[in-house]
């Protein structure tokens, strides 16, 4: 258990449906991360926020969007469905301080779009 | 923007025997770290090392170790005595302090043969 949690671990949807996936970080670590991982291409970074602002923005697709909450869990919701979303999408936090500088990803969650 | 390259898509190596994988990436910054990943099937991401910019040691890790050139803006990975365990892609990662991601190469898919 790498500490950082993501749920559902697996989900199946039709086209131009709505989805929320759910990310745990690690106890301490203020910094969440998006990635999505498709079948063909490496970790795509999506979005960071620390502390429940937004700091970093990659090539996330206006349809989808994020969210940081007090608690600091975050929820990726993606909307208006297409095959071409289907992908790994990875949850990642980080602690950005000393000899523990580095990322800490969660077990994915694998979305099926049909 | 930076970037990273991994220059191998695939390598295989014999079990008990020692395989490097190349990695080389582009930066303007002075202080960054560098990670390598290890996806196995299961597709977990784990964190296999870490390198300090600012530190002139390479980092070693049980089996795992790396050559860092810093000029040469280098940073491959040697597994000794390679595992079956250790087959697996892996991905080279670069951080660079105030760019608030971690970028990834395009991973280098690893075979152990027995």
């Amino acid at each position: 258990d790498s500490g950082v949690t993501q749920t559902p671990k697996h989900l199946i949807t039709a086209t131009g449906q709505r989805v929320t996936l759910r990310c745990s970080p690690r106890s301490g670590d203020l910094s969440v991360y998006w990635y999505q991982q498709s079948l063909d291409q490496g970790l795509q970074f999506l979005i960071q926020y620390y502390n429940g602002e937004e700091r970093a923005k990659g090539n996330i697709l206006e349809r989808f969007s994020a969210q940081q909450f007090p608690d600091l869990h975050s929820e990726l919701n993606l909307s208006s469905l297409e095959l071409g979303d289907s992908a790994l999408y990875f949850c990642a936090s980080s602690s950005r301080t000393g000899d523990n500088y580095g990322y800490t990803f969660g077990s994915g969650t694998r979305l099926t779009v049909v | 923007a930076q970037t990273v390259t991994q220059s191998q898509p695939e390598m295989s190596v014999q079990e008990a025997e020692t395989v490097t994988l190349s990695c080389t990436y582009d930066t303007s910054e002075n202080n960054y770290y560098l990670f390598w990943y290890k996806q196995p099937p299961s597709r977990q991401m784990i964190l296999v090392i870490r390198q300090e910019a600012y530190k002139q040691q390479n980092a070693t890790e049980n089996r795992f170790s790396v050559n860092f050139q810093k000029a040469a803006k280098s940073f491959s990975l040697k597994i000794s005595d390679s595992q079956l365990g250790d087959t697996a892609m892996y991905f080279c990662a670069f951080d660079g302090g105030s760019n608030y991601k971690l970028t990834f190469g395009k991973g280098t898919l690893l075979t152990v043969n027995p």
